[in-house]
């Protein structure tokens, strides 16, 4: 069954530093999404892209994040300098036209 | 604006006893519904999820949920439970199909042998 995959599954970085986190979503999804959860919060909407742009985006999403899809198979996270209160779990979600989001397994980063 | 309360963040349950774990919700519009559950060092899988129709949902391993739109609930209920079953299990709602997804808090279920 097609999946969603992320890399790294963890990532450990310092304060300040630029962090990439990778998705491959399903191959013929048309929509991407990132999402994040705080340990011990709720899992909190980030980012929608499609057709190559952000077509949503939350007040979290200030201007240290952005996001690209360099190909026709990645979509990137990128958080230019993280701090401390970036250290989250970091779903890649992606869907067709249809209903269902599918998620990935996530990429836990930790900000020391 | 939607919000999501899942009003239980544990619910220990022994195996094959039922479990209902409570999910409301609010918003102005109408919504779509959905559980995910997340297993231990996973990602969310979707379990069940309401768009239209019967209020009545049967999804994977089970679970069934029913959209209540008088109290706007949609509770998951498994008859009997397994310990495979123990995880997290989110409720979400969108305001449109496929549009961004507002979660709940998350309810853990530790189910006992």
């Amino acid at each position: 069954e097609p999946e969603v995959t992320q890399t790294p599954s963890h990532q450990v970085t310092q304060m300040g530093q630029e962090v990439i986190l990778r998705c491959v979503p399903i191959s013929n999804h048309l929509y991407f999404y990132w999402y994040r959860q705080i340990l011990g919060q709720k899992v909190e909407f980030l980012v929608s892209f499609y057709n190559n742009e952000i077509s949503e985006k939350s007040e979290i999403f200030d201007d240290q994040f952005s996001v690209e899809r360099p190909d026709g198979s990645n979509f990137t996270l990128k958080i230019r300098s993280t701090k401390l209160e970036d250290s989250a779990m970091y779903f890649c979600a992606s869907r067709s036209s249809g209903n269902t989001i599918y998620f990935g397994e996530g990429s836990w980063l930790t900000v020391v | 604006a939607q919000s999501v309360t899942q009003l239980d963040s544990q619910v220990p349950v022994f195996e094959e006893a039922p479990v209902e774990l409570r999910c409301n919700y609010s918003s102005s519009v109408s919504v779509y519904l959905f559980w995910y559950v997340q297993y231990p060092n996973q990602g969310l899988q979707l379990l069940l999820k309401y768009l239209s129709g019967s209020t009545l949902v049967k999804g994977i391993n089970g679970f069934e949920a029913e959209f209540n739109k008088s109290q706007t609930s949609f509770h998951l209920r498994k008859p009997s439970v397994h310990i495979s079953d123990t995880a997290e299990y989110f409720c979400a709602v969108s305001e449109a199909a496929g549009n961004k997804l507002t979660f709940g808090g998350g309810t853990r279920v530790l189910v006992k042998p």
